[in-house]
This record gives C-alpha cells, structure tokens and sequence, in this order.
C-alpha cells in the first residue's frame, strides 16, 4: 500500500532564495509521481509528472527528480518569488493499473518579500 | 483547449439533505476520479470511472455514490448529508486509465450546516 508524506508541513523563505520540497513514498515500485501546486481554496494545479524511468523533470524555475531505490521525490525551486506562495503536494499511484492518487499532506511555502 | 469544469462551484446544504455535483472531463479524455480534500484528512480518493464503469472506489460509506455518462461527464453524489462530509470535493481527468498526468478541476465547496 502507498504511503506520502512530505516534509516540513510549512515553509517560510525570503524572496529569491533557492529552495527544495522534500516527497518520500513507501513503495518502490511507483510507476510515476506527480507534483502539484495548491492556491487557498482553489484546484491542483499539475506542475511536472515524472515517469519511473526518467530521474529528472523540469519547467522553468521548477526541477523535480524522482530517486526509485531510496523512496524519494525533490522539488527544487529556483529563485523563488512571492508568487510561489502556495500548498505543494506530490503524489502517487496507489497501486498497478489505476488511476487512484495517493497524495502528501502538502508543505505549505510561504515566499516573504 | 478548455480545463476541468466542475458545478456547481460552491454549496450550502443542512444535514440530511442530498446534493449532486458534476464533473466535466477534458475534451477526449474518459477517465474521470474523485477526491474530497479535509483540513484534517487531507485529500482522499472516493472513486474512479472509465467507460462509464468504475473502477475503483476509496474507503468512504455507501451514502457516497457516482456515475459516468457516455460523454465522459460524471456526477457524484451524496445521500443523506453529515457535518463531516463539508469539504472540497475535486475531481480528475486524464486521457486513459493507468498512469497517466491527471488534471483537477476547481472543485466544489461543499458546506453542511
């Protein structure tokens, strides 16, 4: 059974520092994981999916990688802004052949100007 | 090409009513989940459809229901309403079932009073 957890549950950065937002999961036979941005009281925003066989995945500021063998997914932020301030949550199937997420409680950044 | 739409965006009910809220899917894609997201659960999964057939359905009592149309919309909903079951409710979509990036709708504030 899948299990996330993301850690811290909060963070709190100054304005242009660079950043990373922690995923672990408990079975290592996850086909993919999914990284998603969270606004107060709005819908998921998907920012990257990395499949099982790439290690990395990026889109602009954003770099995820995905490290199988330890249980691991990082989120990096590069030059964080004030407009990063959101919930992240990273995600996982919950087991073959489904569509079934299995999220993280989310960390919540908070970027001070 | 148009997002996840969901209706009705915000809802007040009183216990013991029911209420039926709709999900429309990207245009082409078939597989449609549903999640309910708590402050102190989190977010969790409540079912799954493709082909109009579920396929999956998380750990949450009979009085949650939901169906899928030919036209991929699908609909939950829910009997006999509790307290507990404020939350917001998302839903899904992705091309197929299995592993694929999965995009959220806005999701339905569901408030019982």
């Amino acid at each position: 059974k899948q299990e996330v957890t993301q850690i811290p549950a909060a963070l709190s950065v100054p304005e242009g520092e660079n950043l990373v937002l922690n995923c672990s999961f408990t079975d290592s036979a996850i086909y993919n994981l999914q990284w998603f941005r969270q606004d107060p009281g709005k819908g998921l925003t998907s920012l990257l999916l990395i499949q099982s066989s790439q290690r990395e995945q990026t889109s602009g500021r954003l770099n995820a990688s995905l490290d199988k063998s330890s249980g691991r997914s990082t989120l990096y932020i590069a030059a964080s802004q004030p407009g990063d301030s959101a919930t992240y949550l990273c995600a996982g199937p919950s087991q073959g052949g489904s569509e079934k997420l299995v999220f993280g409680k989310g960390t919540k950044l908070t970027v001070n100007p | 090409k148009a997002g996840v739409t969901q209706t009705p965006r915000y809802l007040i009910k009183t216990r013991g009513q029911q209420v039926t809220l709709s999900c429309s899917p990207i245009s082409g894609h078939r597989s449609v989940s549903w999640y309910q997201q708590t402050p102190g659960q989190g977010l969790q999964f409540l079912f799954e459809y493709f082909s109009e057939t579920q396929r999956n359905k998380g750990n949450f009592p009979g009085r949650f229901s939901g169906r899928q149309f030919s036209n991929s919309r699908s609909e939950m909903n829910v009997s006999t309403l509790e307290l507990g079951d404020s939350a917001l409710y998302l839903c899904a979509s992705s091309p197929t079932f299995s592993y694929n990036e999965q995009f959220f709708g806005p999701g339905t504030r569901l408030t019982v009073l």
